[in-house]
């Protein structure tokens, strides 16, 4: 059964502060895995968008990385701001389905 | 601005009754999908929509129902609306691949239409 798992669920990290985010998947034929920000109340927002073939991808302070022989994801996330706190969703597609996870809500505190 | 409209932002209505949630796509996207979004929940797709014609269906209930019109304008149908359809219901498009875009099935997500359902 094609499924996206995330942890943790909810994360409490300090300004300033690194923290990682995982997402395993079970989705087969794997096609790309995007991670994408959703502040509350708005539509998700795309960070990064790996393929088979790419294991790291970056986008400022944001940084996924993929491994496809072990099926796991992560966005790591460096020097958190305030601005940071959202949700944080995982999404994998294979050829014709699209699996989201249920996301990961980071709150960055003063 | 995502190039994803969504309208209306918000809406309040009574159990039992019917609405309709609009979404344009951003220019040049031919597939449309359609997500519910409860309180604190995560998406659930409901349907997409490809070039007008219906491509995938997940937990969409028979009370819903849409349709994506020839100039890819979509509709999303909620009716017998009950307290529980209350939720965040987002649009999303993309582009197809191999037409010079990420060919990776981007989705680019409208800001949301809020139904309350009293």
């Amino acid at each position: 059964k094609n499924q996206v798992e995330q942890s943790p669920q909810s994360l409490i990290i300090l300004e300033g502060k690194n923290c990682t985010l995982q997402c395993n998947y079970t989705v087969s034929p794997f096609s790309n895995l995007r991670w994408y920000k959703q502040d509350t109340g708005r539509g998700p927002v795309s960070l990064t968008i790996m393929t088979f073939s790419e294991n790291t991808k970056s986008n400022g302070r944001y940084t996924a990385t993929l491994d496809a022989d072990t099926k796991q994801s992560s966005l790591h996330i460096t020097a958190s701001q305030l601005s940071d706190s959202a949700s944080y969703i995982c999404v994998v597609s294979a050829d014709n389905d699209m699996r989201f996870g249920a996301g990961t809500r980071l709150t960055v505190k003063p | 601005d995502s190039g994803v409209t969504q309208t209306p932002k918000h809406l309040i209505t009574a159990t039992g009754q019917r609405v309709t949630l609009r979404c344009s796509p951003r220019s040049g996207d031919l597939s449309v999908y359609w997500y519910q979004q409860s309180l604190d929940q995560g998406l659930q797709f409901l349907i997409q929509y490809y070039n007008g014609e219906e491509r995938a269906k997940g937990n969409i209930l028979e009370r819903f129902s849409a349709q994506q019109f020839p100039d890819l304008h979509s509709e999303l149908n909620l009716s017998s609306l009950e307290l529980g359809d209350s939720a965040l219901y987002f649009c999303a498009s993309s582009d197809p691949p191999g037409t010079g875009g990420s060919g990776a099935n981007v989705l680019t997500f409208g800001a949301g239409s809020r139904l309350t359902v009293l």
